[in-house]
């Protein structure tokens, strides 16, 4: 099965650069999405298809996807991007199905 | 505008059937490549795909779950059903219904949160 690993944590201060890891095996051959989701709220896609945003989504948000890491960069973090974010792709190896990475918390200093 | 909205019961029993409903409005799951699916996520852990259900009916699961999972829709009624059977503690969560955007999910309902407990 195939296992997408993430940063339990990462720390960044406001106006800042955050730099949330997804890796997985030859990922860089999937799609990567990533989702915001705040404390008490259905979670939020902010990337898809690796680098491109859903209408709506600032384009502080930016995704990459290369070997066996993806990354979703934030830039002038704020203190409202503050949460946990996922990242998903489609494995396809056996019984076509979804896989979620372990969340990572965002903490804005 | 699209909305998705799920129902059940908010308490289930070891051992019962778990039955949720989604119910949406703003699109039609018999139109080509629409598809509607199923999200759970325990209490402060991350989130875990069930299912998902295509116009065509095709189906997809979660190959550790999928013994216990059935999804089925109901194109007239605008409902999506997912059954869970043998419910124990640890599938206590909140479970969402997702409409995909190609091969991400770009729509999610707000949520329902299912307890097993006796």
């Amino acid at each position: 099965s195939y296992v997408l690993t993430q940063p339990p944590s990462v720390s960044v201060a406001p106006g800042q650069t955050a730099r949330i890891t997804c890796g997985g095996n030859n990922i860089g051959s999937k799609s990567v999405h990533w989702y915001q989701q705040k404390p008490g709220q259905a979670p939020v896609l902010v990337v898809y298809d690796d680098s491109d945003r859903p209408s709506g989504i600032p384009e502080r948000f930016s995704g990459s996807n290369s070997g066996n890491t993806a990354t979703l960069t934030i830039s002038r973090v704020e203190a409202g991007d503050e949460a946990d974010y996922y990242c998903q792709v489609w494995d396809s190896s056996s019984d076509h199905h979804v896989v979620f990475g372990g969340g990572t918390k965002l903490t804005v200093l | 505008q699209i909305t998705l909205k799920e129902s059940g019961p908010t308490l289930v029993k070891p051992t019962q059937t778990l039955t949720l409903t989604c119910t949406f409005s703003g699109f039609s799951l018999s139109t080509s490549g629409v598809g509607v699916g199923w999200i759970r996520q325990p209490p402060g852990k991350a989130l875990e795909w069930l299912a998902l259900i295509y116009w065509d009916d095709d189906k997809r699961y979660s190959p550790s779950l999928k013994s216990r999972l059935t999804i089925t829709k109901d194109t007239s009624k605008n409902q999506v059903v997912l059954t869970m059977t043998n419910m124990d503690p640890v599938d206590t969560a909140t479970y969402y219904c997702v409409l995909p955007g190609g091969d991400a999910f770009d729509i999610w309902g707000q949520g329902t949160m299912v307890t097993v407990s006796s």
